[in-house]
């Protein structure tokens, strides 16, 4: 069975820009989560969605936001990039408490 | 508050040899936690988790042990393989009101396997 799918892999971006990331879960899956990963920290938490809801957001501002499809898969979106916004994007999804994470979307902001 | 943190963030073994990874939790409420193992260039992998009712978990050459008094979780790697190098941290799953599940991660420690 294939895993979390993330894309794109890598993504080099300009401040003030916007940006998208893809997320498909695993199959039966229906809840996705967003994280944040800074270099040399833990990932931190954006978003958890359910059945297309959103179920509970972290403490990160407007610019970040994100939707559900039917077919389960997401996007984060993040306008106004800042310097700041440069990590590694993960996504999670799950079918109960356990969450399996894809390999990461890299986003670097110039 | 929630708050996850891990004691040591380096730790260098020679392989073959036991390793013994701690992490602190300050919220008493939590009932579920994992660890997860992460490769350079990767997501995090999930190796093992337990649940607030057990104090200790056996995997396939791991071991979670959790001690709700002191608010401690270990994991245990028995003969560390230099396969085993990662950043491996602990997560404490936590559940708002609204029924939103996340993890609060710590920031990790460094296994580093010498041959």
């Amino acid at each position: 069975d294939a895993g979390v799918t993330q894309s794109p892999t890598h993504l080099i971006k300009t401040r003030g820009q916007q940006v998208t990331l893809r997320c498909s879960p695993i199959s039966g899956h229906k809840s996705v989560s967003w994280y944040q990963q800074v270099l040399g920290q833990g990932p931190q938490f954006i978003f958890q969605y359910y059945e297309k809801e959103e179920r509970g957001r972290g403490n990160f501002p407007d610019r970040f936001s994100a939707r559900q499809f039917p077919n389960y898969s997401s996007e984060l979106n993040v306008n106004a990039l800042l310097l700041g916004d440069s990590a590694l994007y993960l996504c999670a999804s799950s079918l109960w408490a356990e969450q399996y994470f894809g390999p990461g979307t890299r986003l670097t902001v110039t | 508050g929630e708050n996850v943190g891990l004691h040591l963030p380096t730790l260098s073994v020679q392989e073959g040899d036991n390793s013994i990874i701690n992490c602190a939790y300050s919220n008493s409420a939590s009932d579920y936690f994992i660890w997860y193992k992460q490769e350079s260039g990767k997501g995090p992998q999930f190796i093992i988790d337990i649940r607030s009712n057990m104090d200790k978990r056996q995997g396939q050459r791991v071991t979670v042990l959790l001690n709700k008094t002191v608010k401690h979780l270990s994991l245990q790697i028995a003969a560390t393989q230099p396969g085993d190098s990662a950043v491996y941290f602990c997560a404490e799953n936590t559940q708002d009101q609204g029924g939103s599940e996340k993890l609060v991660f710590g920031k990790g420690t460094k296994l580093t396997v010498n041959p």
